[in-house]
């Protein structure tokens, strides 16, 4: 089983619909949770970080559920410029300074269209 | 928004050839990160550091070694290029305080021929 699980989509909704992925994650001991946007051929970039109480930036919302271990981003009101893959990133089990790095799921696709 | 910057941004080389791929960052982070990525596919670790003159091997297998000889620096070297190679490698950079969030830098898109 992997560390971090995401359904890979895609997520076709049109615009002005509401959206939301969830992610899931095996290790118990993880404490920082994060959401990524890459767009095609380019870097992955930070778009938030998820909190415990969540969290929450314009038309966007996280939240993370630690029963359950799993987090989720919520967008409403879909742009045509949300068209991306979101990856959800969680710190994990690591060798030698053990914990300090992060496990990417492998995206889940959102299109949005007109 | 992260200053960490990576040269060349593609690049395309012959079998056999020896190549580094620079990646440098402004930010003062001590932990710095080697990524490979396939088009439309999951990112893979390939090499991490904690720190100057540490260096680790990431989840993925990879034929290429790096070094860290000062904080901002963090190259990837690849002794002999093959085609397998070929893929899109980024690297990434976190600070040792606070959260775990990692910035990434542009990527270098590799084409082994």
């Amino acid at each position: 089983r992997k560390e971090v699980e995401q359904d890979p989509g895609p997520f076709n909704v049109p615009e002005g619909a509401t959206v939301a992925f969830n992610c899931t994650y095996s290790n118990s001991a993880s404490q920082s949770f994060f959401w990524y946007r890459q767009d095609c051929r380019k870097e992955p970039k930070l778009l938030m970080s998820v909190y415990s109480s969540g969290n929450e930036d314009g038309r966007f919302t996280a939240q993370l559920n630690r029963a359950s271990q799993y987090i989720s981003l919520l967008i409403r009101d879909s742009k045509l410029s949300d068209s991306a893959t979101y990856l959800c990133a969680v710190n994990g089990r690591g060798r030698g300074s053990g914990g300090n790095k992060l496990v990417f799921g492998a995206g889940t696709i959102l299109r949005v269209k007109s | 928004e992260a200053d960490i910057y990576q040269t060349p941004r593609y690049l395309v080389i012959g079998t056999g050839k020896k190549i580094t791929l620079e990646c440098s960052q402004t930010m003062g982070h001590d932990k710095m990160y080697w990524y490979q990525q396939d088009p439309g596919m999951e990112l893979h670790l390939i090499h991490y550091s904690y720190g100057v003159n540490s260096t680790e091997k990431g989840d993925l297998s990879s034929e290429s070694t790096v070094s860290r000889i000062r904080t901002e620096h963090f190259p990837l070297t690849l002794e002999s290029a093959r085609p397998s190679h070929t893929s899109q490698y980024l690297c990434a950079s976190s600070a040792v305080a606070g959260g775990y969030e990692q910035y990434f830098g542009p990527g270098t898109r590799l084409t082994v021929t």
